[in-house]
């Protein structure tokens, strides 16, 4: 058990470029999520997968988030025309049978110049 | 929408025993949980609870649950140095589990 793994650690891009975060999850964990982080305050939710379908999503999600999980596995976060609004840590989570624990990744800091 | 509360800071001295509370709005809540996030890290899970037990305890910490007035709270016992964090309370509901947070109680512990 590895461990939930995202890559990477820290991400600084100018405003109006594009950034993509990938997450593994725990081998064999059915359930992924997203959520961010702002300076001060609790992890928001973005949205989550069971295996490889998208089934639920935050308002905070807007048109310029989308995210994917292709074969059920890793997971992938991209930001399209990044807003300094976008700055945040990201996190993902991943739960298997115990649907009740989530365990979080060590996130990926955004920095928006 | 659901709401969870949290102090914002805490201060004990090693050794003593640390009391963080939190009350959440959503009586549809089936875990309430605690995380600890150090600096620069994620979360990590410290223990939850099922909305229908009362106490837990494991180790050095306890959880009560007050399910009518919506209220949690993790005691730490014999509080060390190491405990300095932020930690969150977080309930979860619906069918895919996802969580809302509280923002996190900051527990500094003095030598």
């Amino acid at each position: 058990d590895t461990g939930v793994s995202q890559d990477p650690r820290h991400k600084i891009t100018k405003r109006g470029q594009n950034v993509t975060f990938r997450c593994d999850p725990i081998s064999e964990h059915n359930r992924l999520y997203w959520y961010r982080q702002t300076l001060g305050q609790g992890p928001e939710f973005l949205t989550y997968f069971q295996n490889e379908a998208q089934l639920e999503k935050s308002r905070l999600l807007s048109d310029r988030f989308s995210a994917e999980r292709p074969k059920g596995s890793f997971s992938t976060l991209e930001i399209q025309r990044t807003e300094q609004g976008d700055s945040a840590m990201y996190l993902c989570a991943s739960s298997g049978r115990d649907n009740e624990k989530l365990f979080f990744g060590s996130g990926t800091q955004l920095s928006v110049l | 929408g659901e709401d969870v509360e949290q102090s914002l800071f805490l201060s004990v001295r090693e050794g003593d025993s640390s009391v963080i509370n939190c009350t959440y709005t959503d009586s549809s809540s089936t875990y309430l949980y605690w995380y600890k996030q150090e600096p620069g890290a994620g979360l990590q899970l410290l223990t939850y609870i099922f909305s229908n037990m009362d106490m837990k305890q494991d180790q050095r910490l306890t959880v009560l649950l007050n399910k009518k007035d919506k209220h949690l709270s993790l005691r730490i016992a014999d509080t060390q140095t190491g405990d300095s964090a932020i930690y969150f309370c977080a309930e979860s509901s619906g069918s895919a589990r996802q969580l809302t947070f509280g923002s996190g109680t900051q527990l500094t512990v003095l030598p």
